[in-house]
């Protein structure tokens, strides 16, 4: 079946520290790929998206790229900041928009 | 515009009670969905409403969840009779057709806990 599988947290970095989390998939077909945030007291927003092999997500700084030869869509940012500080969610989505995510990754960042 | 609410934000019950989650969605969008987070896990999908007709309940868990989407328009998720394994994060969404295309804007979630 469809599943996504993303980095245990909570990830602790210091502001403007590089960031990655990895995020892998099983699908059958192409799937859509997405990430998305929970900032505190919030609800989800959508951060990035690729629908197709090899396109680049970006937004924010953030980046992420459809690799389907290692099924993966790891996010990326150069460079943290404290309001980054939050829950991140990679997802696929297929058939009748369902998305299917991961289990989240915290993301805690210190100054 | 306003975006997707949910109503109550937190609703703490004993087990064995009922409970009524609402979602508002944006309006105008006739895709809504129900997801949920068990205990820091991954969220899952409950169930999907195209206007008052429910498209996808394959993720619904049992037959103690009950949806309804009255005239396509606000949704209720109710839970009767609750029990322990159903805290957790209610999360509601919705989208604009054609929904192969249309991003899902998601609602603040609902915590329930029950006791």
């Amino acid at each position: 079946g469809n599943s996504v599988t993303q980095m245990e947290g909570p990830v602790t970095l210091s502001e403007e520290a590089f960031l990655t989390i990895n995020c892998t998939y099983t699908a059958t077909g192409y799937p859509s790929l997405f990430w998305y945030v929970q900032y505190p007291g919030e609800g989800l927003q959508l951060l990035l998206k690729a629908t197709k092999a090899d396109d680049k997500g970006s937004n924010k700084g953030f980046e992420a790229t459809y690799r389907k030869e290692t099924t993966s869509f790891h996010l990326e940012k150069g460079s943290v900041q404290v309001s980054d500080s939050a829950v991140y969610f990679c997802a696929l989505r297929r058939g009748y928009n369902k998305l299917i995510f991961g289990a989240g990754t915290r993301l805690a960042v210190h100054p | 515009e306003a975006g997707v609410t949910q109503f109550p934000s937190h609703s703490v019950i004993e087990k064995g009670q009922t409970v009524t989650l609402r979602c508002d969605p944006i309006s105008g969008h006739d895709n809504l969905y129900w997801y949920r987070r068990v205990m820091g896990k991954e969220i899952k999908f409950l169930l999907h409403f195209v206007k008052e007709s429910k498209q996808d309940e394959s993720g619904m868990p049992n037959n103690r969840f009950l949806a309804e989407r009255t005239g396509g328009t606000y949704s209720t998720l109710k839970v009767q009779p609750a029990e322990l394994e159903d805290s957790g994060v209610y999360f509601c969404a919705s989208s604009q057709d054609p929904p192969g295309f249309g991003e899902q804007f998601f609602g603040p979630g609902t915590r329930l806990t029950v006791l």
